[in-house]
């Protein structure tokens, strides 16, 4: 069955901490990769994508996430977090066949000022 | 990115009442979007993808009498509750897909049913 797991529901760091959130995915066929943010009171934006080519990609506000295929792993990660980054994140994907996005639960992000 | 609105964003209505929303893709053309429903601090549940010119496609469980997508025109896509119900209240959220293969949401709407 096709599936997002992220590991983590709820991350609180410090200010400047490092950021690693999981995901794996189970998908059945090639696949698109997607990372969402949902800043509190805000609808979802695109931070980054993967669709071929470099399995490391680089997002918006120095997000980047890597693709590892023999792990069917696209974790997201940010060197120094900051305070406007506290927001829920989803992973994303979808067969690069097929429409529709199947998402992760999605992982809440607290960082502590 | 590309945007795309939703109205309404909030909306109360009685029980029985059916209630519309609009779904537009400000900036681009798409030949396809998609309804999503989130609950409280769950992710986002497909509920039907939306195909202009054609019928939408349901997810399995989603009524399609209950929950009437229209996608009449290459911005617009409108989802209907009919006979709305308090257990249908939920936050509804419209994608749209470019050419490229990018889902952009909307803002979401807020249906409340009392």
């Amino acid at each position: 069955a096709q599936s997002v797991s992220q590991h983590n529901h709820h991350v609180i760091l410090s200010e400047a901490a490092s950021l690693e959130l999981g995901c794996n995915y189970s998908y059945g066929g090639t696949v698109n990769l997607f990372w969402y943010v949902q800043y509190p009171g805000q609808h979802l934006q695109l931070l980054l994508k993967y669709f071929s080519g470099d399995p490391l990609v680089k997002g918006i506000k120095g997000f980047e996430a890597e693709f590892i295929k023999s792990k069917f792993s696209f974790n997201l990660r940010k060197p120094s977090v900051q305070w406007s980054d506290t927001a829920e994140y989803f992973c994303a994907v979808n067969g690069q066949r097929d429409d529709k996005i199947i998402f992760g639960k999605g992982t809440r992000l607290h960082i502590l000022p | 990115g590309a945007v795309v609105s939703q109205h309404p964003s909030w909306v109360i209505c009685k029980s029985g009442t059916s209630v519309k929303i609009e779904c537009r893709s400000l900036d681009f053309q798409a030949t396809t979007m998609f309804w999503y429903r989130q609950f409280p601090k769950q992710s986002l549940m497909l509920m039907a993808t939306s195909n202009e010119g054609s019928k939408a496609t349901y997810e399995q469980g989603v009524e399609k009498d209950k929950f009437l997508i229209n996608h009449a025109s290459l911005t617009l896509s409108t989802l209907t509750v009919t006979s709305a119900h308090p257990e249908d209240s939920s936050f509804y959220i419209c994608s749209a897909r470019t050419r490229t293969d990018t889902q952009y949401f909307g803002p979401g709407t807020r249906l409340t049913v009392l």
